[in-house]
């Protein structure tokens, strides 16, 4: 089972380009990296997914090295609004459904 | 609005109880799959279903099972239920099984008393 590791939290100021990074030593080959936003006492909405290199869309950015071992969401110019919990999934293909405890990020003003 | 609706939004019964927690997916996913999460804590997968069978199996307790429907609305029955089955209990759909996009559904707060 790939598992993720993630910190727990982040601060960051308004403005500012936020990465968080998300370890999966034990990513299988056929595994694609999906990252989640998770406001309170609501279900997680998709950001972002990649399987290697460079992902961009509208409100995100994905890296992921070549050994896919790891991977990092950046969020450009944050907002308060972009205050919220980021997961991580990895093992889907395998239908392993792990979001980990995800990144407590808090904007500030 | 993912398009994903839970019902009931919120439920409080007591303990040793039975209670169903029913799921309709988006037009058009097959997939569906339910969470619990409890205060402040991460997403804990439970179960997977895909066009009526089940695909995948999480930290799901005995108590506890599902099915889907033909139409594939789903539910969820948690029985004897204890103080701490009270979490937030999360739907989510997807077109397909593996990687795809899982769209949730707004939850169901349940409290055990």
């Amino acid at each position: 089972l790939a598992k993720t590791t993630q910190p727990i939290s982040m601060d960051s100021y308004e403005g500012q380009e936020v990465n968080i990074t998300c370890s999966h030593n034990n990513i299988a080959t056929n595994d694609y990296i999906t990252w989640y936003q998770q406001f309170p006492s609501q279900g997680p909405r998709f950001i972002i997914q990649g399987y290697k290199t460079k992902v961009t869309n509208e409100v995100a950015s994905l890296f992921i090295p070549a050994d896919r071992k790891s991977s990092t969401l950046s969020l450009p110019r944050v907002s308060l609004s972009d205050t919220a919990v980021y997961y991580c999934l990895v093992g889907a293909s395998f239908n392993k459904f792990y979001f980990g405890s995800g990144t407590k990020l808090n904007v500030k003003p | 609005d993912s398009g994903v609706t839970q019902t009931p939004k919120h439920l409080i019964t007591a303990t040793g109880q039975r209670v169903t927690l029913r799921c309709s997916p988006r037009s058009g996913d097959l997939s569906v799959y339910w969470y619990q999460q409890s205060l402040d804590q991460g997403l804990q997968f439970l179960i997977q279903y895909y066009n009526g069978e089940e695909r995948a199996k999480g930290n799901i307790l005995e108590r506890f099972s599902a099915q889907q429907f033909p139409d594939l609305h789903s539910e969820l029955n948690l029985s004897s239920l204890e103080l701490g089955d009270s979490a937030l209990y999360f739907c989510a759909s997807s077109v397909g099984t593996g990687d795809y996009e899982q769209y949730f559904g707004p939850g169901t707060r349940l409290t055990v008393t």
